[in-house]
């Protein structure tokens, strides 16, 4: 069974930083890009980032490009998201998500969720 | 930037067959992907690449793609059905990655 777990979240000032992780099991981690969707307070859904299965291929939303690194251990089956000069229109819950192809040259799209992670951007 | 555009809400009975539809430029050529996420939880994938069923997603689920238009069918709905469906896909480059507004589906 695919497992996603999230954490790093929290409070964090306007222009500070904060690292989210993503913790798997249940698949092959090497073998599938990850993303991470995030969902401001009653809102839809936003893609924010995704990494292909070897970190050669990154992308990002407009909203956090230059501003959210993501990146990957392979070997600690662990993804991250680092978030800098972070802004109050960041708040949101933030989902990690296993792609639906395996070993796809970029990411696609999500098919296994994690359950989500907060993070408030608050002064 | 690239948009996704859905109907805020959809409204059918028991039983009725609920058409829920995403509009953008690209879908000609981009697959279109269905998710419900149902109030407090994480989102379940419903359709993928345009018209394929994951595994454990009831039959009543369908896809289909005419020009611009995505569309997700729910042939004899049931209460259960009931949550917030979104549609996702690319823009004809590949860059861009969105979400459509989300559909909120009532079934009573």
């Amino acid at each position: 069974e695919v497992q996603l777990v999230e954490s790093g979240g929290g409070l964090v000032q306007p222009g500070r930083s904060l690292r989210l992780s993503c913790a798997a099991s249940g698949f092959i981690f090497d073998d599938y890009a990850m993303h991470w969707v995030r969902q401001g307070p009653g809102k839809g859904l936003e893609w924010v980032s995704g990494i292909s299965w070897n970190s050669a291929t990154t992308d990002y939303a407009d909203s956090v490009r230059g501003r959210f690194t993501i990146s990957r251990d392979n070997d600690k089956n662990s993804l991250y998201l680092q978030m800098n000069n972070v802004r109050v229109e960041d708040t949101a819950l933030y989902y990690c998500g296993k792609d639906i192809l395996k070993l796809g040259v970029v990411p696609a799209a999500v098919k296994d969720w994690g359950q989500g992670i907060l993070v408030t951007v608050s002064s | 930037s690239y948009e996704l555009t859905q109907p805020p809400s959809v409204s059918v009975s028991p039983g009725q067959t609920a058409r829920i539809t995403c509009s953008g430029d690209a879908l000609p050529k981009k697959y279109a992907y269905w998710y419900v996420q149902k109030s407090g939880r994480a989102p379940v994938l419903v359709i993928y690449d345009d018209n394929i069923r994951p595994s454990g997603i009831p039959e009543r689920f369908s896809g289909s793609t005419s020009g611009p238009v995505a569309t997700l069918t729910i042939s004899g709905a049931q209460v259960e059905d009931e949550g917030d469906y979104f549609c996702y896909s690319t823009d004809s480059s590949g860059d861009h990655r969105v979400f459509g507004g989300g559909t909120k589906l009532t079934v009573l």
